[in-house]
């Protein structure tokens, strides 16, 4: 079975702060991604990785970056958290393109004080 | 551009009885489908998906979709419903490359 966890179920950070979250899939999948989720807007694609050490903003991309070192791992920064970042956010693998499945982690809810 | 529509916020259905949601998609090409589950505090769970061929497609957990092109819609189907499937459900669209648009989802409650 593919594997996605997340390194958080639950965060609380001060308004300012770096937050850090961390994606690791276990299925040597090539596509990596970062979603918000919130009520009524279903998941936003925030950034995507195709590959180690490459990315691509997706619909949301600002006040977040990330990063892909290794193949397994990706990793969403909130530079300077802000309360309109408090939101659930979900890590999702998948191998291929279009058509292929995505995995995802249980997410990780963060609250921005 | 790429969009999905989720008519209905959220849905309460008895125990035992039918279910049908929703999705409406926009898409210029062939749209690639997907239902996607839910569950309170959990991710996202495949259910189904369809690429081509038969447009009545069978998914997991009892779940059904037809794809009808004429009217862009993707419903999703179970003929008796159980408690356990009261969670969030998601319709998206493979909108090409690596990219997947995601509804805004339907909620399901399903009473006793």
């Amino acid at each position: 079975d593919v594997k996605v966890t997340q390194s958080s179920r639950y965060l609380v950070k001060r308004t300012g702060e770096k937050v850090f979250l961390e994606c690791v899939q276990d299925m040597d999948h090539e596509n990596m991604f970062w979603y918000r989720q919130d009520p009524g807007l279903g998941l936003r694609l925030i950034y995507f990785s195709y590959d180690v050490k490459m990315k691509e903003k997706g619909d949301i991309p600002e006040g977040y970056s990330v990063s892909r070192e290794k193949k397994e791992r990706f990793s969403l920064i909130l530079e300077s958290a802000s309360t309109n970042q408090t939101s659930m956010y979900l890590c999702a693998s998948k191998h291929g393109t279009v058509q292929e499945t995505q995995y995802f982690g249980p997410g990780t809810r963060l609250l921005v004080l | 551009a790429q969009s999905v529509t989720q008519p209905d916020i959220h849905i309460t259905v008895s125990e035992g009885a039918s279910l049908e949601l929703r999705c409406n998609y926009s898409y210029g090409a062939t749209p690639y489908l997907f239902w996607y589950v839910q569950s309170p505090g959990q991710g996202l769970q495949l259910l189904l998906k369809y690429f081509s061929g038969d447009t009545l497609v069978q998914g997991i957990k009892g779940f059904e979709a037809e794809f009808k092109r004429s009217q862009s819609s993707f419903n999703l189907r179970k003929p008796s419903v159980h408690w356990s499937d009261a969670a969030e459900y998601f319709c998206a669209v493979g909108a090409g490359g690596f990219k997947t648009i995601f509804g805004a989802g339907t909620r399901l409650f399903v009473k006793a």
